[in-house]
């Protein structure tokens, strides 16, 4: 049982260019969550899905794209990246987000350099 | 909207000294609370949480009591190990008006480093 796991662990893009980062969870979770972390701000939400077939955005959307592929898997995809959009970004997972008491699970993180 | 405020950062403690991390929150209704870690290199843990108010939340030494009248969520610890050294986040996740999903909304963290 691994969790939610994360790919990659690091990249370095050049402004303009595009990529996608990938996340699975195996814990048969409903809903998953996109988030960045930069110093001072804490996380940010950016996208989440709510259910297999839904997204919806967060705080922070703007510049990001998602797909919920499957039930296990929710990716993000910068279109022309930014500077501003070097980050950490989390994944995070909770069996269902109707439910707020729910803990969320989080993956190891991307690390994400924008030159 | 929601909010979250911690202590500014970074503490460094020695090993054995009583912690404390001040949280505050504003919410609409009645949100949940929680502490997460995070151990350098990894990803966000959750340390404790808790779902109404004078509730407490423990886990691992740490605590945390809700207290709805102070809007506060401070996390304390007796005696802190070396070990602890970690980034803590304090967050809430909110139902009001049913539109929040379970969002969670985060405090900026606080750095702790603990020194034998």
């Amino acid at each position: 049982n691994a969790g939610v796991t994360q790919t990659p662990k690091f990249q370095v893009l050049k402004t303009g260019q595009s990529m996608t980062l990938q996340c699975a969870q195996d814990m048969n979770h409903n809903s998953m969550y996109w988030y960045r972390q930069d110093p001072g701000m804490g996380l940010r939400l950016i996208y989440y899905s709510a259910s297999e077939g839904t997204t919806d955005k967060g705080e922070v959307p703007n510049g990001y794209n998602v797909s919920r592929l499957n039930k296990r898997e929710f990716s993000l995809r910068l279109e022309s990246a930014a500077p501003s959009q070097t980050s950490v970004y989390f994944c995070a997972s909770s069996p269902n987000t109707r439910i707020f008491q729910e803990t969320q699970y989080f993956g190891p993180g991307t690390r994400l350099l924008v030159l | 909207g929601n909010s979250v405020t911690q202590m500014e950062g970074p503490v460094t403690l020695s090993e054995e000294a009583f912690l404390t991390i001040n949280c505050t929150y504003t919410a609409t209704g009645y949100p949940s609370l929680f502490w997460y870690v995070q151990y350098p290199g990894e990803g966000l843990q959750l340390l404790l949480k808790a779902t109404k108010a004078d509730d407490k939340g423990s886990n691992k030494g740490f605590e945390a009591t809700y207290r709805k009248e102070t809007t506060s969520f401070h996390l304390e610890k007796g005696s802190v190990q070396v070990s602890d050294s970690a980034v803590y986040f304090c967050a809430l996740s909110n139902n009001a008006g049913g539109t929040s999903y379970g969002k969670l909304t985060f405090g900026q963290g606080t750095i702790l480093t603990v020194h034998p």
